[in-house]
């Protein structure tokens, strides 16, 4: 199985912060690559596909960057509504496998 | 508008069988590329991919569960269906369906459910 690894495992933050998380794969997985946003008791959302293609509806403050094993999220500005836990996944390979998340605080 | 919604006992005692219907709607298993894929997070935990399950049949399912998991689709009721065998606490979980793009991405999800395993 391919290993993704995040970091941090949590962040604290103000409004209007600019914040990066990272995931790092444990083999090259191309660009088959997500970043998705979890909210408490809620499912999963998808905000970035193919390591750095926006996903329809998701605002622009968020992008994606990377390829192969290392691979960046970063938020420019983040408003109130992003603070959430994050996680990355690969899909390069069976089984699919996701990182063990960041925990996005308010500061 | 594609929707995907999980049903299936909230309680299940240990050693016992799970069988979770994953109910589709806005789209078909039939179209060419589908696909869905059952995900579950235990509490305070990470995701973890189950299984997939495409338009053709074609079934890829988690190594470490392969022995204990079955998914099939039901094209007529436009369901996809996750049965998991001897049943262990440490499967407690919230269980999720969710279309596959591409297969690459899990692009919307189930609302999820939660299951127990307790006696």
């Amino acid at each position: 199985d391919i290993q993704m690894t995040q970091s941090p495992s949590s962040v604290s933050a103000s409004v209007g912060d600019r914040v990066t998380i990272t995931c790092r794969a444990s083999q090259g997985v191309r660009n088959w690559f997500a970043w998705y946003q979890q909210k408490p008791g809620k499912a999963p959302r998808l905000l970035i596909y193919g390591a750095s293609t926006l996903e329809s509806g998701v605002p622009s403050r968020f992008s994606g960057s990377g390829s192969g094993t290392d691979f960046t999220l970063t938020i420019s500005s983040l408003q109130p509504e992003d603070f959430a836990t994050y996680y990355c996944q690969q899909a390069y390979s069976f089984p699919l496998t996701f990182g063990q998340g960041t925990r996005l605080d308010i500061k | 508008q594609i929707a995907l919604k999980e049903s299936g006992p909230t309680l299940v005692k240990p050693r016992q069988t799970l069988t979770l219907t994953c109910t589709l709607s806005g789209f078909s298993l039939t179209t060419t590329g589908a696909g869905v894929g059952w995900i579950r997070q235990a509490p305070g935990k990470a995701l973890e991919c189950l299984a997939l399950i495409y338009w053709d049949g074609d079934l890829r399912s988690s190594p470490s569960l392969s022995n204990r998991l079955t998914v099939t689709k039901d094209t007529s009721k436009n369901q996809v269906v996750l049965t998991m065998t001897e049943m262990d606490p440490v499967d407690t979980a919230t269980y999720y369906c969710a279309n596959i793009r591409g297969g690459a991405a899990f692009d919307v999800w189930g609302q999820g459910t939660m299951v127990t395993v307790s006696s």
